[in-house]
């Protein structure tokens, strides 16, 4: 695999479930974003990692939780979520975080029954 | 914060003519304008870019211009073709963060 991957590339998922978005990048970058997107909102920026460290988190409610292990790859965990939490989740990558070409992934398609 | 305002939501033009699409920005601190083209189904590409000190940029048949005066700046595609009906988002960014405040995007129909 080239680029950004994501999985799963959908899900559905009760309001009790917890489960988790994966992302990966394969391009050797040092950034990694997490944005929502939904059908009446332009892309949402949910948060940033540079060099593994949260650098930004943009007011997102505590019940999507992200984790960067290290600069490839990339989590969103998510519990409890509500039915205005679906959405297309995604991923993105840069060579470092500042004014760099951000590399988006496929997406996850998530719906929250 | 930063907000930026797309227009028009959608355009529609025919095959061959031109077409613009303008953004406008709140912080006067922005200094990184990408735009961003998305297929039907696809994930998001950057088409063009341009930086805060420079005024205008060209690629082929897309150019973008910057007025960082009135804070607004704009895409520019001519000769469309069919492949470039996608809904196109522009964005802005300031300092190191890395945080991009996009548009709410346009949907871009090419009409043979």
């Amino acid at each position: 695999e080239t680029g950004v991957t994501q999985t799963p590339r959908h899900l559905v998922m009760g309001m009790t479930n917890k489960k988790s978005l994966k992302c990966e990048q394969h391009l050797g970058h040092n950034a990694m974003y997490w944005y929502k997107q939904s059908a009446k909102k332009p892309l949402e920026l949910m948060f940033v990692y540079n060099f593994k460290e949260q650098t930004e988190n943009n007011s997102v409610p505590s019940r999507f939780s992200p984790e960067c292990p290290n600069s490839s790859h990339l989590f969103l965990h998510l519990h409890t979520l509500q039915p205005e939490d679906s959405a297309l989740y995604l991923c993105a990558s840069s060579q470092s975080s500042g004014a760099y070409e951000q590399y988006f992934g496929p997406g996850t398609r998530l719906t929250v029954t | 914060g930063e907000n930026v305002e797309q227009h028009p939501s959608t355009l529609s033009v025919q095959e061959g003519d031109s077409a613009v699409i303008k953004c406008t920005y709140s912080d006067s601190a922005s200094n990184y304008f990408p735009w961003y083209k998305q297929e039907l189904g696809k994930r998001p590409q950057l088409i063009i870019d341009i930086r805060s000190n420079v005024g205008e940029k060209k690629d082929q048949r897309i150019a973008v211009t910057l007025n960082k005066t009135a804070k607004h700046f704009s895409l520019h595609i001519t000769e469309t073709q069919p492949e470039d009906s996608a809904v196109y988002f522009c964005a802005a960014s300031t300092g190191n963060t890395g945080k991009l405040i996009f548009g709410q995007g346009t949907t871009l129909q090419v009409k043979p």
